[in-house]
């Protein structure tokens, strides 16, 4: 069975740019959560993903978005991008509709400069 | 105050020495989770627990739901287990996860 694949690994962008992140969820997973980590900090929730609908949401303002597609794989879209959104996104895959009620199997992360 | 306290921040051993990380929540939770993080970052999920006790190998988790605490320990720790464990709580009605800030843990020769 497959983990969880997360691309790109690393990535540069500049302020006010847009970017997609890529998640590939673990064989038998349905469901696709995703965080933010700044350095030194503990992951941030940002929202979960379940049978291809947002069923949970962070803190996060709307330029965060995301999508789950039919094989359950899942892609975070940050538009306007600010120095802060700099860290490393995980996403993680379980299976079941309650976020952290199930295994969470992670991936390696994004990390995302912006400067 | 965070939600999810995790002590101590930083914590080094020698090896072999037995080793214990302690976190705290405030909300009510179903499930808390250990979780590994290396640098570099990828994080391995140790144990999910909701009650009592989980073994695997030489790491132990324990939860006491009345008193909102869970302890992770280590035993015969090694260099290998250095690392970055965070705990992290389901809470709440959003469907979200908490996570402590992490214990940084150095274990020497």
């Amino acid at each position: 069975e497959t983990g969880v694949t997360q691309s790109p690994t690393h990535l540069i962008k500049t302020r006010g740019q847009q970017v997609t992140l890529r998640c590939s969820s673990q064989s038998g997973h349905n469901t696709v959560s995703w965080y933010q980590q700044a350095l030194g900090q503990g992951p941030q929730f940002i929202f979960q993903y379940y049978r291809e609908e947002e069923n949970g949401r962070g803190n996060f303002p709307p330029r965060f978005s995301g999508l789950q597609f039919p094989n359950y794989s899942s892609e975070l879209n940050v538009n306007a991008l600010e120095l802060d959104d700099s860290a490393l996104y995980l996403c993680a895959s379980s299976f079941g509709r309650r976020s952290g009620a199930n295994v969470l199997t992670f991936g390696a992360g994004s990390r995302l400069t912006v400067l | 105050k965070n939600e999810v306290e995790q002590s101590p921040q930083n914590l080094t051993a020698q090896e072999g020495e037995f080793i214990t990380i302690n976190c705290s929540y405030s909300v009510g939770i179903s499930a808390l989770h250990w979780l590994q993080q290396h640098p570099g970052g990828g994080i391995v999920s140790l144990f999910m627990l909701s009650s009592g006790k989980k073994k695997h190998g030489r790491l132990i988790a324990t939860i006491n739901i009345q008193e909102k605490h869970s302890s992770l320990h280590i035993t015969a720790s090694h260099p290998r287990d250095s690392a970055v464990y965070i705990c992290a709580v389901r809470g709440g009605n959003n469907n979200d996860m908490r996570f402590g800030a992490g214990t940084r843990l150095t274990v020497k020769p």
